[in-house]
């Protein structure tokens, strides 16, 4: 079975900081790896995916991600943050030539809130 | 260009009543996703289908039933709900290559009293 964990309920940081948060995954095959925002009250977002080639992805404002095969790792990231990033963020995977490949799992989410 | 439109947007139901949360998108995709929000478990799949007139269970099916008869529609209806069922829903859907994501709806927040 394919897991999503995403070890940190709550990330605080200051405006202008880098910022980071974690999404490690447990999967018996290759990972299509997807990053999504949720503001209040609001649907998901997606802000970027890791197919293949680069383990550096970026994305939408601003967000990149890296992919690190050796540790089931994709973290999300982020140079400077704004106070406008504050906001829900899950991990998710599918994984390839899996039975269940069509299903989309998600990580629990890190509510990220970035401190003027 | 609506994407994922869900309907209704909130509703408070009585246990045992049962109601049909109705999903529609125009983006002509494959797959569509029915999904349960809970605090601290993040998102958790109800139901999915990969095509017009299938279905397929997902993580936690049980008191749910879906029919996807138009490709563009996904319905997902709870025959006697129970205050478990309280929860932000959400529908989502792709293209069936696999390395497409997924678009979703705006939720639906549901009560059951």
């Amino acid at each position: 079975a394919q897991s999503v964990a995403q070890p940190e309920d709550q990330v605080n940081v200051a405006e202008g900081n880098p910022l980071t948060v974690k999404c490690t995954y447990s999967v018996s095959g290759n990972p299509y790896l997807f990053w999504y925002v949720q503001y209040p009250n609001r649907g998901l977002q997606f802000l970027l995916k890791y197919i293949t080639g680069d383990n550096l992805v970026k994305g939408s404002y601003g967000f990149e991600a890296e992919f690190n095969k050796s540790q089931t790792s994709f973290h999300l990231k982020k140079p400077s943050a704004l106070v406008s990033d504050s906001a829900l963020y899950f991990c998710a995977v599918r994984v390839i030539s899996s039975g269940s490949a069509r299903q989309l799992t998600f990580g629990s989410g890190t509510q990220l809130t970035v401190l003027p | 260009n609506a994407g994922v439109t869900q309907t209704p947007k909130f509703r408070v139901l009585k246990t045992g009543q049962s109601m049909t949360l109705l999903c529609a998108q125009d983006m002509n995709h494959e797959y569509m996703y029915w999904y349960r929000q809970d605090p601290g478990m993040g998102l958790r799949l109800i139901h999915y289908s990969v095509g017009e007139g299938t279905t397929a269970k997902g993580e936690v099916p049980d008191g749910y039933n879906v029919s996807r008869l138009k490709k563009q529609n996904f319905l997902l209806g709870l025959e006697s709900a129970a205050p478990s069922q309280t929860s932000v829903y959400f529908c989502a859907s792709s293209y069936s290559t696999l390395n497409t994501e997924a678009f979703f709806g705006q939720g639906t927040r549901l009560t059951v009293v």
